[in-house]
């Protein structure tokens, strides 16, 4: 299995504070991806990295940031969470960009009441 | 918009059969495709990549790809209840980003 670890694994919150998701990794590998998985929406990438410092958005960017520091961390941050974004997020990496598979870490329930 | 579609089912086949996975997708650019099967509350595991035509065979399950009609497939021999799942069709668009469009997933169900 990849070396990928997603916390907190479950997380229940209120409206409007802000939330911080962490994914790390062991396999050194460039690419880091968020997603959210939402029933009827399947799998929608919020934003992802290809680099230390290097991010760039995806689909459904809005209320999210992002940032990489180091590659083993891709931390997701809600600044000011709503009910809307209750989802079950996912972390993947990627060896390099073109061609290579993405691996999924085993994801975060957040609830946001 | 690039676009990778599956059937969302859910397909229902029993056991032993022959499951029939189909996903089609836009960007005839896309050089690469993976299955990834996803149990109800766990995360998506990669299962098949597939890069060129013709067929991938990995133990009872076989990948197909054709780019002439922009169409992947996943087959499953002998399938068993534990196949019961979501599969996730995906392909890397042919812009060099990483970024992999999934399809909406189809939902098999293996009957005893």
């Amino acid at each position: 299995d990849a070396g990928i670890t997603q916390s907190p694994r479950h997380k229940v919150t209120e409206t409007g504070t802000p939330v911080t998701l962490r994914c790390h990794q062991t396999e050194n590998h460039r690419y880091m991806y968020w997603y959210r998985q939402d029933p009827g929406h399947g799998l929608r990438l919020i934003h992802y990295s290809y680099g230390v410092k290097d991010t760039d958005k995806g689909e459904v960017s809005d209320g999210y940031s992002v940032s990489r520091s180091k590659t083993e961390d891709f931390l997701l941050t809600l600044e000011s969470a709503t009910s809307s974004q209750t989802s079950v997020y996912f972390c993947a990496i990627s060896e390099s960009g073109q061609l290579a598979p993405q691996h999924f870490g085993d994801g975060t329930r957040l609830s946001i009441l | 918009q690039k676009e990778v579609e599956q059937n969302s089912g859910p397909l229902s086949v029993p056991e032993g059969a022959i499951a029939s996975l189909n996903c089609t997708y836009s960007d005839r650019g896309s050089q690469s495709f993976f299955w990834y099967r996803q149990y109800s509350g766990k995360s998506p595991e990669l299962i098949m990549s597939i890069y060129s035509n013709g067929d991938k065979e990995d133990g009872r399950f076989t990948a197909q790809l054709n780019k002439a009609s922009q169409y992947v497939s996943l087959l499953i021999r002998d399938s068993q209840p534990s196949d019961s799942a979501t599969y996730l069709c995906a392909g890397h668009g042919s812009s060099n980003t990483g970024k992999l469009i999934f399809g909406q997933g189809t939902t098999l169900q293996v009957k005893p």
